[in-house]
This record gives structure tokens, C-alpha cells and sequence, in this order.
């Protein structure tokens, strides 16, 4: 069973940098998945923020994608994220989940973090 | 970026009751979307991808239909365990989104 655990500050100032890892357990970061970051403000929609796979290729999010960075770490079976510049509207809980290919091809995500609330505030 | 669109976004029902959900897209998307239920606090569980195919673990009164702009979910006899936010999303084209979600709640 693949679990994933959110870890970071819970509290960023603003114009600071947002730095999340996403620690995977029960599975290996270099199997043939995605690894993506997805955010959710309180009490509103989820938002998908960018995705990397374990060779290093990234996709993100054009509406963020000045400000975000995903990495990853092979040897410690983890994926990063930073964010920055942040503002208020970055306040939000942060989920780190998998993307997987079905036989037909069709994505999914499988496996969520349980998410992690970043507040931004002085 | 690929809208959703997703109707009714608050659901007033009572156990036992079938509940349909819609959603639509700006652009077709063939069979390219999935639907999730979020419970407070909690993180969202996949329930169908690929419009129509059931994930593994869920329980069979789940169902979705559709392809291109329209598409479905099915509760056919809603359970206490069902009250909670329904999301759907593409995954035809970079980026990814989501509707805005539907809230199941006890009639």
C-alpha cells in the first residue's frame, strides 16, 4: 500500500518561499508514475499546481508556473515543492498525490497525502 | 485551460435516494475525466476514472457515463457515508482541473 506524507512549515511570511516535501512509503518515486502537488484554499476548489516524474521532467501549472519549482530526491524517496513569492491567496492545504497510467492509458490519481495546511500571514 | 462546470453545487437528499451529478466541459474531452468524494479534513478519494470505470475498493452503487462535454455520476441509493463533496476532473490536457464541487448534504 503506497502512502505519501506532507511535511513543511506551517506558517510562510509573504514574499517568502513555500517549501513542502512529500515523503513516499510502500512504493519507489522511480516507478512509472507521476508525482504531482494539488492545493485546496479553505473552504474551496482543488487546484492542480504541477506534477514530476522520476527522471527529473516536470509539468506545472502555467498559471503558477513563474513561481513553482518540483523536485526530487531518488535516494531518499521524495518529491519537493517551492512556491514563492507567496501572498495571502496562497493560503491553502497542500496535497501531494500519484499519477498513474491505466492499460488503456487513461490517468488517474490514486494515492493522496492527507494534505498539510500553509497558512501565509506575518 | 479545460472548464468545469459541475450542477447542482448543493445537493439536499435523504438515505436511500438515487443522486445524479453532472458535469460539463468547455471543450471536449473524450472519456478523460474523473470523479473524487472529499470528506472535511480529509483528502480526496478516488471514486471513477476514465468516465465510466469503477476504482478498485468502491462500492458498486457508484456509477459515471458520458464522454466529450457531458458526463455523469450515479449514486443509486444514497448511504450515510456518501454525504460529502463531489469533485470531477479532466485529464485530457495540461493542466488538469477540477470542477467547483457539489455538496451532498442530509435532507
Amino acid at each position: 500500500q503506497v502512502q505519501l506524507q506532507e511535511s513543511g512549515p506551517g506558517l510562510v511570511k509573504p514574499s517568502g518561499t513555500l517549501s513542502l516535501t512529500c515523503a513516499v512509503s510502500g512504493g519507489s518515486i522511480s516507478s512509472s508514475n507521476w508525482w504531482s502537488w494539488i492545493r485546496q484554499p479553505p473552504g474551496k476548489g482543488l487546484e492542480w499546481i504541477g506534477e514530476i516524474y522520476h527522471s527529473g521532467s516536470t509539468n506545472y501549472n502555467p498559471s503558477l508556473k513563474s513561481r513553482v519549482t518540483i523536485s526530487v530526491d531518488k535516494s531518499k524517496n521524495q518529491f519537493s515543492l517551492k512556491l514563492s513569492s507567496v501572498t495571502a491567496a496562497d493560503t491553502a492545504v497542500y496535497y501531494c498525490a500519484r499519477r498513474v497510467y491505466d492499460s488503456s492509458g487513461y490517468s488517474l490519481f490514486d494515492y493522496w497525502g492527507q494534505g498539510t495546511l500553509v497558512t501565509v500571514s506575518s | 485551460d479545460i472548464q468545469l462546470t459541475q450542477s447542482p453545487s448543493f445537493l439536499s437528499a435523504s438515505v436511500g435516494d438515487r443522486v445524479t451529478i453532472t458535469c460539463r466541459a468547455s471543450q471536449g474531452i473524450s472519456s478523460y475525466l474523473a470523479w473524487y468524494q472529499q470528506k472535511p479534513g480529509k483528502a480526496p478519494k478516488l471514486l471513477i476514472y476514465a468516465a465510466s470505470t469503477l476504482q478498485s475498493g468502491v462500492p458498486s452503487r457508484f456509477s459515471g457515463s458520458g464522454s466529450g462535454t457531458e458526463f455523469t455520476l450515479t449514486i443509486s441509493s444514497l448511504q450515510p457515508e456518501d454525504f460529502a463533496t463531489y469533485y470531477c476532473q479532466q485529464l485530457n490536457s495540461y493542466p488538469p482541473t477540477f470542477g467547483q464541487g457539489t455538496k451532498v448534504e442530509i435532507k
